[in-house]
């Protein structure tokens, strides 16, 4: 099983900066790794599929990078409505998994 | 507009049975790959099956093997899952979700969730 291990557990900025958020994988899943965003008392959203492609409607203020085994998904310019846990996930092989979620506070 | 919705979750005694069901709508169900995720109180995310849309694959998480069952009714639209023997361990928050058409296996529309209580 690839394990994701998101840090850090909590991310506390401000609105108008940058947040860069880290997804590291026990083995390589190639660029299969998604970027979900849930916020409070909401199902997940898709934000970025294949590590760097946006999902539909998803603002340019987010975005995705890296390969193999380090992913960061970065919100640039953040607002107040960008509260959310944020999971990443692979699909790499079975079984699928997910990271325990990075929290993003906004101040 | 796609649409999901689950139903059937509740209180049940360990090594008891539920069958959710998620009702789709807005897109042509029997085209898209389809997962059931839960997510524990308070918790992360869980994927625990997940169904072709010709029913010919079904993958399950270690978790759940031998005890859920996934299934699919493409004439009503309707997905599954079948929980058998049941455990204290599985009380969560149960969404079906729809996964993208290309490449298969991320989650681009979910339900609000079914919420199962396992517990004596």
């Amino acid at each position: 099983e690839i394990v994701l291990t998101q840090s850090p557990a909590t991310l506390s900025l401000s609105p108008g900066e940058r947040a860069s958020l880290s997804c590291r994988a026990s083995q390589s899943v190639r660029t299969s790794l998604a970027w979900y965003q849930q916020k409070p008392g909401q199902a997940p959203r898709l934000l970025i599929f294949e590590a760097s492609n946006r999902a539909t409607g998803i603002p340019p203020r987010f975005s995705g990078s890296g390969s193999g085994t380090d992913f960061t998904l970065t919100i640039s310019n953040l607002e107040p409505e960008d509260l959310a846990v944020y999971y990443c996930q692979h699909r790499g092989s079975w079984p699928i998994t997910f990271g325990q979620g990075t929290r993003l506070e906004i101040k | 507009e796609v649409r999901l919705v689950e139903s059937g979750g509740g209180s049940v005694q360990p090594g008891g049975s539920l069958r959710l069901s998620c009702e789709a709508s807005g897109f042509t169900f029997s085209a898209y790959e389809m997962t059931w995720v839960r997510q524990l109180p308070g918790k992360g995310l869980e994927w625990i099956s997940y169904i072709t849309g010709d029913s010919t694959t079904k993958t399950y998480a270690d978790s759940v093997r031998g005890r859920f069952t996934i299934f699919r009714d493409n004439a009503k639209n309707s997905l599954y899952l079948q929980m058998n023997s049941l455990r204290v361990e599985d009380t969560a928050l149960y969404y079906c979700a729809r996964d993208v058409a290309a490449p298969g296996l991320y989650f681009d529309s979910w339900g609000q969730g079914t919420l199962v209580s396992v517990s004596s």
